[in-house]
């Protein structure tokens, strides 16, 4: 089985600018999580997307939104983009559908620069 | 406020010595863990779980240890090996909504 890909693998914008990063799970996987990662900040949760609804959410500005496909393919888009939002992110597919944990698998990431 | 942490941002082990990684938590609904391993440029991959239910998983060489009392989860490797050399993250979850609550993690250095 392929594994989770994430497109673009790296990415510089400037300020003010908008992006928007792609995922794509492993076959047969419906649930997809994103996650931002800065040094020392370990991995923070963005949101989670099961069956084109958004499930879960963290603590991040409106600027940050993403969306699902039917085909259960990902993007995460980030608008009015300020230096802080520098980070990889990372997005995760697992076979959860409901009631219990499941293993996450991560894709490599997007390394996003906000120069 | 920080639900799961890792207090050594750094290891340094030599080789062929047994690794521990360490990992408390806050949140007493926590009642699944897992552990997962990353290298630079890679995104992070399961290394083990463990359920409350149990106190003790093992595999190969990587076992993790559950103290729910003490609400603290290590994960060791023995022997270590210079391909454990890795960034190790601890994350947990509830039975309320799943959601994976990560640490900051750990960098583990094997030494030859």
């Amino acid at each position: 089985k392929a594994g989770v890909t994430q497109t673009p693998r790296y990415l510089i914008k400037t300020r003010g600018q908008q992006v928007t990063l792609s995922c794509s799970p492993i076959s047969g996987h419906r649930s997809v999580s994103w996650y931002q990662q800065t040094p020392g900040q370990g991995l923070q949760f963005l949101f989670e997307y099961f069956s084109e609804t958004q499930r879960n959410k963290g603590n991040f500005p409106g600027r940050f939104s993403g969306r699902q496909f039917s085909n259960s393919r990902s993007e995460m888009n980030v608008s009015t983009l300020e230096l802080g939002d520098s980070a990889l992110y990372l997005c995760a597919s697992s076979s959860r559908t409901s009631g219990n944990t499941d293993t996450q698998y991560f894709g490599p990431g997007t390394r996003l620069t906000v120069l | 406020d920080q639900q799961v942490k890792q207090n050594s941002p750094s290891l340094s082990v030599q080789e062929g010595r047994i690794s521990i990684l360490n990992c408390d938590y806050t949140n007493s609904m926590f009642d699944y863990f897992l552990w997962y391993k990353k290298y630079p440029a890679e995104g992070p991959t399961f290394l083990i779980s463990i359920s409350s239910i149990k106190d003790k998983n093992e595999d190969g060489r990587f076992t993790v240890f559950l103290n729910k009392s003490a609400k603290h989860l290590s994960l060791h490797i023995v022997p270590s090996q210079p391909g454990d050399s890795a960034v190790y993250f601890c994350a947990a979850s509830a039975r309320s909504n799943y959601q994976l609550i990560w640490g900051a993690g750990t960098k583990l250095i094997i030494k030859p």
